[in-house]
């Protein structure tokens, strides 16, 4: 069954760092390029970046909100995107998820992020 | 940047009502455009994808039409499980989603 499984969320001080983890089960991960996506509490959607899979150079893009904060990278040995989140604000508050680009398909169960002092 | 906007925001209705949402584009998608459903506490479930192209296992009650910057999500007939919060997305230029439609009980 083709899965992605969204890990490492956690309640963190503002300014601090955290690294999400999203693993890979039932298909060919280093074919595919990986986007993250997250939703802030009652709120809607918003893209935060994907990295390209090797073929098309392994390079990230950004949403302007988190470009310079955030960096996405990628294991293919290990079937895992990874989110590195530095500087985290209030604002990075919400549920992160994982999915396929440009598949929009799966899509994790998300990983809870809460930034607050 | 492209903008996405849905309307309406809310949208209150019966079971077996016909309901369309629309999405409009600040610039033309073409039709890299995706609709998706998301229930409280749960990962957004893809519809339709290329505007028009249903998804496997999604019930043909759900249509999608449209190209360039107009588009449209219609359910044909309501149904209980259908009471959800639906969102458009463009993945022309990295992606952009509306800011979602909830579907709530008339």
């Amino acid at each position: 069954e083709v899965q992605l499984v969204e890990s490492g969320g956690d309640l963190v001080r503002p300014g601090r760092s955290l690294r999400l983890s999203c693993t890979a089960f039932g298909f060919t991960f280093g074919e595919y390029s990986m986007a993250w996506v997250r939703q802030a509490p009652g709120k809607g959607l918003e893209w935060v970046g994907f990295v390209r899979h090797k073929t098309s150079g392994g390079t990230a893009e950004y949403a302007a909100s988190v470009k310079g904060r955030f960096s996405i990278s990628r294991d293919d040995s290990k079937s895992i995107a990874y989110l590195q989140m530095n500087s985290l604000k209030t604002e990075d508050t919400g549920v992160y998820y994982c999915t396929r680009d440009p598949d929009l398909f799966p899509w994790g169960q998300g990983t809870l992020v809460t930034v607050s002092s | 940047d492209i903008q996405m906007t849905q309307s309406p925001s809310t949208l209150s209705a019966s079971v077996g009502d016909r309901v369309t949402i629309t999405c409009r584009a600040s610039q033309s998608v073409s039709s890299w455009l995706a609709w998706y459903q998301q229930k409280p506490g749960k990962a957004p479930k893809l519809l339709i994808r290329k505007a028009s192209s249903l998804e496997s296992g999604v019930p043909s009650r759900f249509s999608g039409s449209g190209s360039g910057t107009e588009f449209t999500l219609t359910i044909s007939s309501l149904q209980s499980d259908d009471f959800a919060t639906y969102y458009c997305q463009q993945y022309k230029t990295y992606w952009t989603f509306g800011q979602g439609t909830k579907v709530e009980i008339k």
